[in-house]
C-alpha cells in the first residue's frame, strides 16, 4: 500500500535551517511528483512546494520562495525540503503528498516544525 | 495567485441533513478543482478530483459540481464520520491554493 513518512521536524530558532524528509513506498516513486503542504496550528492548509517525478521541475509558494528548496533522490525513494532562514510563521505541521494528475491523492501523517527562540 | 474562497466557514448540522459547501475561485479554473476532508488530528484525504470525480472508496453521498469559478461539494445525508473540515483546492495554476476550510460540526 502507498505510504509516505515525513521526518526531520523539531524545534529550531528563527534564522536557522532544517531539512525535512519524505520517504515513500508502495508505488513507482520515480514516476510521480511529490508535494509539501503545511498547516499552522489551528489554521488551514497552505501549499508549499512541488517537485516533478524526475526533479526537473520545482515550484514554490510565495511565502517560501527563495528560502525553501525541494529536491529528491529517486534511488532512496525520498524527497527533501530544505528550509533556510526560518521564521516563526513557518511553524506548522508539514505534510508530503503524492501527485496524481495535479491532485494530492496520498498524504503522510506530517511532521511538526516549531520555529521559536 | 488564484484565491479560493469557501462558504460558509462553519456549518452546524445534524445526522441525516443535507450539507452544501461552496468554493469560488478568483479566476476561471475550468474544472481543475479538488475537495479534501480532514478529520481532527489526521492528514487530509482526497474526496473528489476534477470537480466531480469521486475517489475510490468515497461514499456516493458525496458529490461535486461546478466549473469556471463556482463549485459545490454536497453531502446528501450527513453521517457521524462526516463531521470534519473540508477544503477545496485549485489545480489550474501555480502556486496551487486551498480554500480556508469549512468545518462541519454536530448540531
Amino acid at each position: 500500500q502507498v505510504q509516505l513518512v515525513e521526518s526531520g521536524g523539531g524545534v529550531v530558532q528563527p534564522g536557522r535551517s532544517l531539512r525535512l524528509s519524505c520517504e515513500a513506498s508502495g508505488f513507482p516513486f520515480n514516476k510521480y511528483g511529490i508535494y509539501w503542504v503545511r498547516q499552522a496550528p489551528g489554521k488551514g492548509l497552505e501549499w508549499v512546494s512541488l517537485i516533478s517525478y524526475d526533479g526537473s521541475n520545482k515550484y514554490y509558494g510565495n511565502s517560501v520562495k527563495g528560502r525553501f528548496s525541494i529536491s529528491r533522490d529517486n534511488s532512496k525513494n525520498t524527497v527533501y525540503l530544505q528550509m533556510d532562514n526560518l521564521r516563526p510563521e513557518d511553524t506548522a505541521v508539514y505534510y508530503c503528498a503524492k501527485d496524481r494528475g495535479h491532485f494530492l491523492d496520498y498524504w503522510g501523517q506530517g511532521t511538526l516544525v516549531t520555529v521559536s527562540s | 495567485d488564484i484565491q479560493m474562497t469557501q462558504s460558509p466557514s462553519f456549518v452546524s448540522a445534524s445526522v441525516g441533513d443535507r450539507v452544501i459547501i461552496t468554493c469560488r475561485a478568483s479566476q476561471d479554473i475550468d474544472t481543475w478543482l479538488a475537495w479534501y476532508q480532514q478529520r481532527p488530528g489526521k492528514a487530509p484525504k482526497l474526496l473528489i478530483s476534477t470537480t466531480s470525480n469521486l475517489e475510490s472508496g468515497v461514499p456516493p453521498r458525496f458529490s461535486g459540481s461546478g466549473s469556471g469559478t463556482d463549485f459545490t461539494l454536497s453531502i446528501s445525508s450527513l453521517q457521524p464520520e462526516d463531521f470534519a473540515t473540508y477544503y477545496c483546492q485549485q489545480a489550474y495554476d501555480f502556486p496551487r491554493t486551498f480554500g480556508q476550510g469549512t468545518k462541519v460540526e454536530i448540531k
